[in-house]
């Protein structure tokens, strides 16, 4: 099956800062990656998502980029703030599963 | 619109125990996944329902069972419990599949204690 990692498990960034976290997938068949972001004790909240038939996707200040050749995908979040906090996890869908298989998590910490 | 809805919040069972965790699904949705999502881990999908049939399931015992009913809410069943089922279990809803994924959407989640 579908095995996801995902580096770093911890970052701290400074306020203003970038922050960019990397997932590599090993089923060439994968072809959605969302990512979602999860507070302490709160649900996964989707924050992007992409579709293998696409490279980059932006959304203010997060983008994602997918090298399917290389089977990874990377989330960049732009001019950190204190709100970006929480946990990050990447995931990958395998065509026709639509299910989701996810990376072990990313501590983000924006220090003010 | 509310979003999907997981109950009880929390729950403690002891070993050899049964538990049943309730999900009902966003509004529109039709397809309820389950996960399980163990401390400082990400989250591990256990099965998928649709059309009140299990679709997919994941690398989980039979002990795990679930059922979806007529109006898309569905349960989660497990049995025999082990100290190493206490964890986060998320449930995820998705729209009617018009592409070969859709964007899943979690509950808040039911925290399992067994002791």
């Amino acid at each position: 099956g579908e095995n996801v990692e995902q580096h770093p498990s911890t970052l701290s960034v400074q306020e203003g800062d970038s922050a960019v976290i990397k997932c590599t997938y090993s089923d060439s068949a994968s072809n959605y990656f969302p990512w979602y972001k999860q507070e302490l004790g709160k649900r996964p909240q989707l924050i992007i998502d992409i579709r293998s038939n696409v490279g980059e996707k932006k959304d203010q200040r997060i983008a994602v980029t997918l090298n399917k050749t290389a089977k990874h995908f990377s989330l960049h979040i732009t001019e950190t703030q204190p709100e970006d906090s929480a946990v990050y996890f990447c995931a990958a869908s395998p065509a026709g599963a639509n299910n989701l298989f996810f990376g072990t998590g990313t501590r983000l910490t924006v220090i003010p | 619109d509310a979003g999907v809805t997981q109950s009880p919040t929390h729950l403690i069972k002891t070993r050899g125990q049964q538990v049943t965790l309730r999900c009902s699904p966003k509004s529109g949705h039709d397809t309820v996944s389950w996960y399980q999502q163990a401390l400082g881990q990400g989250p591990q999908f256990i099965f998928q329902y649709y059309e009140e049939e299990e679709r997919q399931r994941g690398n989980f015992p039979d002990r795990f069972s679930g059922h979806q009913f007529p109006n898309y809410s569905s349960e989660l069943n497990v049995n025999a419990l082990l100290l190493g089922d206490s964890a986060l279990y998320l449930c995820a809803s998705s729209p009617p599949l018009r592409r070969s994924q859709e964007t899943q959407y979690f509950g808040p989640g039911t925290r399992l204690l067994v002791l």
